[in-house]
């Protein structure tokens, strides 16, 4: 699976977007990009995840470079309950490589 | 529905104690997984299973065992703990669908357990 770079820790006001990004230069062909976020000790919780095209569902926003090589999740009105560590997984799925491997993630911080 | 169901939540250990802790899911999913998190790091994988009566080692795997009799149940056993094997314990099934053409897979983590080996 491709190696992820994410920023250590970020900060964000109450009710602004969070945009969380994440470097992924040796993506492959068949590899997709997950998040996961894990609130204060708790087993991580998906958000989203995608190939090429941007994705949106109820929780977030996946925008994925043309040329694949970086990722940016957005949370568009982030609330307290955001405050999380957030991990850009980069996995490929043919059978035979269900584990999901995590780096150390992106500190999120939302400020009253 | 209770998805993930780890037990025990918590647990002191002394150094050479054994213990087993158990993992639940009721999803009828495929796969899955222990890990372990350690202060101020990402999780690591010890032990996964793709299926009943299926077990491979993962990143991590050294002083524990793992067991998958059943579909639904995935154990962690420590034979002999070490303090090193103090940290918190996370279990995850998973199950795989196809979207467009390929082959994606969904994770369901339990709460975790904290073991504390002293």
């Amino acid at each position: 699976d491709a190696k992820t770079t994410q920023p250590t820790s970020m900060d964000c006001a109450e009710g602004r977007a969070a945009n969380l990004p994440c470097n992924h230069s040796t993506i492959s062909g068949n590899e997709y990009v997950y998040w996961y976020r894990q609130i204060h000790s708790q087993g991580p919780q998906y958000i989203i995840h995608g190939l090429k095209n941007n994705e949106t569902n109820e929780m977030a926003s996946l925008i994925i470079t043309e040329d694949r090589k970086s990722s940016t999740l957005i949370l568009p009105h982030a609330t307290l309950r955001d405050t999380a560590v957030y991990y850009c997984i980069v996995r490929a799925v043919n059978f035979g490589n269900e584990k999901l491997t995590f780096g150390t993630g992106t500190r999120l911080t939302i400020i009253p | 529905n209770a998805g993930v169901t780890q037990t025990p939540k918590f647990r002191v250990l002394k150094t050479g104690q054994s213990m087993t802790l158990l993992c639940a899911q009721d999803m009828n999913h495929e796969y899955m997984y222990w890990y372990r998190q350690d202060p101020g790091m990402g999780l690591r994988l010890i032990h996964y299973s793709v299926g009943e009566g299926t077990t491979a080692k993962g990143e991590v795997p050294d002083g524990y065992n793992v067991s998958r009799l059943k579909k639904q149940n995935f154990l962690l056993g420590l034979e002999s703990a070490a303090p090193s094997q103090t940290s918190v314990y996370f279990c995850a099934s998973s199950y795989s669908h196809r979207d467009r053409g390929l082959r994606i897979y969904g994770y369901t983590f339990g709460s975790g357990t904290r073991l504390t080996v002293v």
